[in-house]
């Protein structure tokens, strides 16, 4: 079975500053996909951007951007010029053939101002 | 992007009764809707995957008799958790596949549940 670890449960990070966030997974297969999500305090899952596991480009939403490892089974997020609104909870997920989703247990990011 | 809604958005009940959630796909047809679980501080857990007119694929471990799952059209999938326990309380989850070949995902707003 897939296993998604995120080792950081928590990340603190200066207003404007850029910080980076864990991923590895477990999978023996070749083809899948990778998510970060971002869980605000309203609970609302919201999607941060997706990797396709057959593209070798790491990729990239505004200030937001991955470093796709796929020999390594890594999956970092990291995010530029920090806002107070980035604070939340990031999980990482991994999408197989079977489509279920697993998630990792989640970084919880603060930023200060 | 795509929208999915449910209701309640927090209910309470007492030991014994049922509840039923609902989740909607509301701007994009849904053939495939997923239910988590999710308990204070920790990650989301897969309980269901819902398709539309046949019946739910449970989690190992999950009770399919006490978490009953409905996928009766293309935007509504319901959840009902059975003669309830002060345990089931937790946030309920649901997303909603939009798209075929490479798919997205999209979430609900979530359902806190608390049984008194």
């Amino acid at each position: 079975a897939q296993t998604v670890t995120q080792s950081q449960p928590e990340m603190s990070v200066q207003e404007a500053e850029t910080v980076t966030l864990s991923c590895t997974y477990d999978t023996s297969e070749s083809d899948y996909y990778l998510f970060w999500y971002k869980q605000p305090p309203s609970r609302q899952m919201i999607l941060v951007i997706r990797q396709e596991a057959y593209k070798q480009q790491n990729a990239t939403e505004n200030r937001f951007s991955v470093n796709f490892q796929k020999a390594a089974k890594s999956f970092s997020l990291k995010i530029s010029d920090s806002q107070l609104g980035d604070a939340a909870m990031y999980f990482c997920a991994y999408r197989g053939n079977n489509n279920d989703m697993r998630f990792g247990a989640g970084t919880r990011l603060t930023v200060k101002p | 992007g795509a929208v999915v809604s449910q209701h309640p958005s927090w209910v309470i009940c007492k030991s014994g009764t049922s509840v039923k959630i609902e989740c909607r796909s509301l701007d994009f047809q849904a053939t495939t809707m997923f239910w988590y679980r999710q308990f204070p501080k920790q990650s989301l857990m897969l309980m269901a995957t819902s398709n539309e007119g046949s019946k739910a694929t449970y989690e190992q471990g999950v009770e399919k008799d006490k978490f009953l799952i409905n996928h009766a059209s293309l935007t509504l999938s319901t959840l009902t958790v059975t003669s309830a326990h002060p345990e089931d309380s937790s946030f309920y989850i649901c997303s909603a596949k939009e798209g075929g070949g490479v798919w997205t995902q999209y979430f609900g707003p979530g359902t806190r549940l608390t049984v008194l």
